[in-house]
């Protein structure tokens, strides 16, 4: 247990659907991350959020938006979803992103759209 | 643009000694993360390298050259339940991680 939670853990969608993904937090952090991992590909970096407020938006497509109601919740909205966007979705948390704050990964959530 | 190598797969044998590289050209350099990634679960942090040299934790070391964009993750004493997939990130200009694909360590008996 990592004090990070996400769901569901296992997701199927069809591309015209609209779901959401959760991501708690209990560790007092402050900043909170959305990534997506791809078989034998990097994690990338989709949205950062620090204090609530979003200050990275690595040209994510708009089909997903997410939402941080406060410094402990992170959600991210899904629609009209491709099959390319089928991944590993990990949150995470950090104390505010600088020197050596490490990030705090939770179990993920598998998204598979048909 | 930004780049994090690292090899794909490696495999060792359990009781023995592996080296696991990763070299890096990034925008700015605020340290150097490992972490774990086992199979199906989250990744979880390992080590934090931002000044040149070798810091020792257990039964991993973790090793940085600022000059050369070069680290080294080093497990000693490997065990069955170090099977796992090893990532290396930098912390850019902007503190933001970029990460590599992983190295997936095989341990066999």
């Amino acid at each position: 247990e990592t004090g990070v939670t996400q769901t569901p853990r296992h997701l199927v969608m069809g591309m015209t659907n609209k779901k959401s993904l959760k991501c708690e937090q209990h560790l007092g952090h402050n900043a909170m991350y959305w990534y997506k991992q791809s078989a034998k590909k990097p994690l990338e970096l989709m949205f950062v959020y620090n204090f609530k407020e979003q200050t990275e938006n690595n040209s994510v497509p708009s089909r997903f938006s997410p939402e941080c109601p406060n410094s402990s919740h992170l959600f991210l909205h899904l629609h009209t979803l491709q099959p390319e966007d089928s991944a590993l979705y990990l949150c995470a948390s950090s104390l505010p992103g600088g020197g050596g704050n490490e990030q705090f990964f939770g179990p993920g959530t598998r998204l598979t759209v048909l | 643009g930004q780049n994090i190598d690292q090899p794909t797969e490696m495999t060792a044998t359990e009781g023995a000694i592996v080296q696991i590289n990763c070299t890096y050209q990034t925008s700015g350099f605020n340290g150097l993360f490992w972490y774990q990634q086992h199979a199906g679960e989250a990744p979880t942090f390992l080590s934090y390298n931002v000044l040149d040299g070798l810091e020792e934790k257990g039964r991993f070391s973790s090793f940085l050259s600022r000059s050369k964009g070069y680290s080294y993750l080093l497990l000693k004493e490997l065990q069955m339940k170090d099977s796992a997939s090893y990532l290396c990130a930098v912390q850019d200009s902007n503190y933001q991680l970029i990460w590599g694909a992983g190295t997936k360590l095989i341990i066999k008996p």
